[in-house]
């Protein structure tokens, strides 16, 4: 059981929008950044927005995040086949000494 | 270029010890957080622990504090994972990732991964 709550899975056709949400509490969501990291098949993930909703360079403004109180979202706009991969959203923790937590994943599939 | 090399697949019995590497390159060793993450087959991401080579600083997860030791070399810009009586559940994908405290811009580097394998 992940500490932060995200759909299993998700889905959308070329082109479309898709949202991808990310539940989690005062001690993580509510009080620190949020982080979202993108999987592909076989390979190590890869980071995608940081600080809630920026992106590193080289990453499409096709992805976007927010947060609102203790949840947070990743958007995928325009969406292509390469899109098809497991996201993870992550947060720092300030419970006990403090620590990362992940969601547990959504697989995103592009039908 | 900023590089996170891991050492490579490792199979190995239960009860066995075993100690796993990643090299970083292309920045201040020190200057950054170096977290381990666990994958499980088929399954997400587990955050493990955290050690900042500076001044080996070391965080644990509260799932894996007193499983797992993790240290740094900043000698020799590596850091490591080890466990010391390794269990059939320890079979996994293991990351490194880089993380920076002061920009907050998120594990931005990863390694390539260290398979483990442990069975009888």
């Amino acid at each position: 059981q992940s500490v932060l709550t995200q759909p299993p899975s998700a889905s959308g056709t070329p082109g479309q929008r898709v949202t991808i949400s990310c539940s989690g509490s005062s001690s993580n969501i509510g009080s620190n950044y949020v982080y979202w990291y993108q999987q592909l098949p076989g390979t190590a993930p890869k980071l995608l927005i940081y600080r809630n909703n920026q992106r590193p360079s080289g990453v499409p403004d096709r992805f976007s995040g927010s947060k609102s109180g203790t949840s947070a979202s990743l958007a995928i706009s325009g969406l292509r086949s390469e899109d098809e991969a497991d996201y993870y959203c992550a947060a720092w923790d300030d419970s006990l000494s403090g620590y990362w937590v992940f969601g547990g994943g959504t697989k995103l599939t592009v039908l | 270029e900023v590089q996170l090399v891991q050492s490579g697949a490792e199979v190995k019995k239960p009860g066995e010890s075993l100690k796993i590497s990643c090299k970083g390159s292309g920045y201040s060793f020190t200057s950054y957080w170096i977290g381990w993450v666990r994958q499980m087959p088929g399954k997400g991401l587990e955050w493990m622990g955290i050690i900042y080579p500076g001044d080996s600083d070391t965080r644990y997860s509260p799932s894996f504090q007193g499983q797992v030791t993790i240290s740094a070399d900043k000698s020799i810009s590596t850091a490591y994972l080890q466990w010391s009586s390794l269990k059939a559940s320890d079979t996994a994908m293991y990351y490194c990732a880089r993380f920076d405290e002061v920009a907050a811009t998120g594990f931005d580097y990863w390694g390539q991964g260290t398979l483990v394998t442990v069975s009888s």
